[in-house]
């Protein structure tokens, strides 16, 4: 089993629609996730963090956490054509001191927003 | 707005040949780290830095792969014999203020 698994995809939604992308991960010490936004042949950017349980808004995007079922999620609502990437989750397992940005991603999952 | 710098951009080589890429982390940024991307999957840790020291190295394919941080800033990744395999994006990071910001990365092919 993959430490950080993402929904296969690629996934296809039309503009305006609700995107919705998931991760589950295996180690339940695991204290922070985060989702990064791949453009082809780019680095990845990061979009959201969170690090507690609940529901964290930023704009269009919204991050779900349920650390008892050890799943993460990103939902971004009115999709746009420029959200057409690849989304990487990536969780700190242990997190603390030095090792916040050791992070171990997931595939990741290709998003198309077609017009 | 502050970067991480690497290069070169992209590089392409003979196997059996030596690699290197260069790394200069966000002013400041103590912690770095290396990591390799292949085509289709997520980035996977390499080697991780605080300051000068190697704080985890347990991924990196230690009989051809070497990295340094020799003054605690800039950072060298070497290969060196190259291998098909190694054909991947080495994305370097550094880490501050709870973010971990990736460079543009350095595509490699290896022929």
């Amino acid at each position: 089993q993959k430490e950080v698994e993402q929904n296969s995809g690629p996934l296809s939604v039309p503009e305006g629609a609700i995107a919705s992308l998931n991760c589950t991960y295996s180690d339940r010490g695991s204290q922070s996730f985060f989702w990064y936004r791949q453009y082809s042949g780019k680095s990845p950017e990061l979009i959201m963090s969170i690090y507690s349980n609940g529901d964290k808004e930023d704009g269009r995007f919204t991050a779900q956490l349920n650390k008892a079922s050890q799943y993460v999620s990103l939902l971004i609502r009115d999709s746009q054509p420029s959200d057409s990437a690849t989304y990487l989750c990536a969780v700190n397992a242990r997190g603390g001191g030095t090792s916040y940005g050791k992070l171990t991603f997931g595939q990741g999952t290709i998003l198309t927003v077609h017009p | 707005e502050a970067e991480v710098a690497q290069s070169p951009r992209y590089k392409i080589t003979e196997k059996s040949q030596a690699v290197a890429f260069w790394c200069d982390p966000i002013s400041g940024h103590a912690t770095l780290y290396w990591y390799r991307q292949i085509l289709g999957q997520g980035p996977e840790l390499l080697v991780q830095f605080q300051d000068e020291s190697v704080v985890d190295d347990s991924q990196l394919p230690k009989d051809r792969f070497s990295a340094e941080r020799l003054k605690g800033v800039d950072s060298t990744l070497k290969i060196q014999p190259a291998e098909l395999g190694d054909s991947a994006m080495y994305l370097c990071a550094s880490f501050g203020a709870n973010v971990l910001t990736f460079g543009a990365g350095s595509r490699l092919t290896v022929l």
